[in-house]
Order: C-alpha cells, then sequence, then structure tokens
C-alpha cells in the first residue's frame, strides 16, 4: 500500500519559472516530511523538511508547503534553474523516523 | 551535513556467488541505518531497516537468508547478497538517521553476470 503518492513521473518548466511539485500522502499520523533530490547513479540527497505543526518551510529557492487537511505537500523552487533538473522524492515518517515511505519521485527537468 | 559513504561503488559478479557491500557514517553515529533498492526509473524500495547490536527488520517479500544485513557499529553496516543471481542486478542504497534526518550514500551498482 503506498503510504506516499506523487502522481507526476515527469515535469517540465522553463529556467527563472516556478517549479511546483506534488505530493500526497494517506496516514495522518505522519509527523514529519522530507524532499530529496536525486541524480542518477547517486544516492539521494536531503533538499528541505517540513515538520506536521507548520505548514511552510522556506530555505533560499525552495519553499515546501504542508497542507494537513488535504493531506499534500508540495515543492516549490523559484527560480527554477537548469541544476536543479533531477529526480524529487518526496518522503514521510512518523514521530519516532524509525520508517520513511517515499513516493514514486518526479522528474524534473528545467529547461534553459 | 553528515556523509555516509558506500562501498563498492560499483561491482560485477557471477551467478552464484555473494558480495558484500558496506555502508558507513564517517562523521556521525547511527544507531539506525535503511537499505533500499531502486529498480531502473522505480522510486526506492526499502528492504530491510538495520540497528545496531540486533537484528535487522526486514520489510515483507525481502528474503532474509539472502540478503543478510550486519549493523555491527555505530558507523558500520554491511550487506551482503548471497548467491547472487541475475535478477539481483540493482542499484543499492544505504542511509543512516541521525536525529531527525536520514542520509543516503552514494548507491552501489550491483551487475550480476
Amino acid at each position: 500500500d503506498q503510504q506516499v503518492k506523487q502522481n507526476s513521473p515527469s515535469l517540465s518548466v522553463q529556467e527563472g519559472r516556478i517549479s511546483i511539485l506534488n505530493c500526497d500522502y494517506t496516514n495522518s499520523m505522519f509527523d514529519y516530511f522530507l524532499w530529496y533530490k536525486k541524480y542518477p547513479a547517486e544516492g539521494p540527497t536531503f533538499l528541505i523538511s517540513i515538520s506536521s505543526i507548520k505548514d511552510k518551510n522556506e530555505d533560499g529557492r525552495f519553499t515546501v508547503f504542508l497542507n494537513k487537511s488535504a493531506k499534500h505537500l508540495s515543492l516549490h523552487i523559484v527560480p527554477s534553474q537548469p541544476g536543479d533538473s533531477a529526480v524529487y522524492f518526496c518522503a514521510a515518517t512518523l514521530y519516532n523516523f524509525n520508517k520513511f515511505y517515499f513516493g514514486s519521485g518526479t522528474k524534473l527537468n528545467v529547461k534553459p | 551535513g553528515a556523509v555516509v559513504s558506500q562501498h563498492p561503488s560499483w561491482v560485477i559478479c557471477k551467478s552464484g556467488t555473494s558480495v558484500k557491500i558496506e555502508c558507513r557514517s564517517l562523521d556521525f553515529q547511527a544507531t539506525t541505518m535503511f537499505w533500499y533498492r531502486q529498480f531502473p526509473k522505480q522510486s526506492l524500495m526499502l528492504m530491510a531497516t538495520s540497528n545496531e547490536g540486533s537484528k535487522a527488520t526486514y520489510e515483507q517479500g525481502v528474503e532474509k537468508d539472502k540478503f543478510l544485513i550486519n549493523h555491527a557499529s555505530l558507523t558500520l553496516s554491511t550487506l551482503t547478497v548471497t548467491s547472487a543471481h541475475p535478477e539481483d542486478s540493482s542499484f543499492y542504497i544505504c542511509s543512516a538517521r541521525a536525529a531527525y534526518e536520514q542520509y543516503f550514500g552514494p548507491g552501489t551498482r550491483l551487475t550480476v553476470t
């Protein structure tokens, strides 16, 4: 049972514009949410996270929004850069961080 | 940030042999490490959770006798693929948990011929 879902397998955006990556989850007990960026043949790298007690967290060009009532989170990248082209995974975990549930990933392509 | 290394980064082995992959947290101690497998164009599949000093917890469908996990110290976990078959060829990634984050290793590409 996929508890974290990323319904868009790919997204193409023009350089300088906003990239919005979406993620939905089913388990209302999730306490912490994370976004990871992954290049081919490399391990994922942590990007940004948000606690369930917040609805927004910002770090430079990256902002994560959490809508608990809709069980939805999104990652905004503004402005998008060609170097942002990668696969982005969202993940969720319970309060004890003993297990992380990953979405299937969204491949972002930022066109110059 | 926290650094996790994996060794080897890629390995080719013959069918029927065993392969050991090491995962090390270089600048922090990790009581919990995770092992993932990624097939082409697919998400990360959690194989098992490794806790220091205790037996690993395997996900449903993962053969514990085939994928042996040992977490002997707070900085080292190993995954041994026993009697490897071509279908075990994949990209194996470990991660180590530090506080509220998990940090991933660079991955190991296993090819079984």
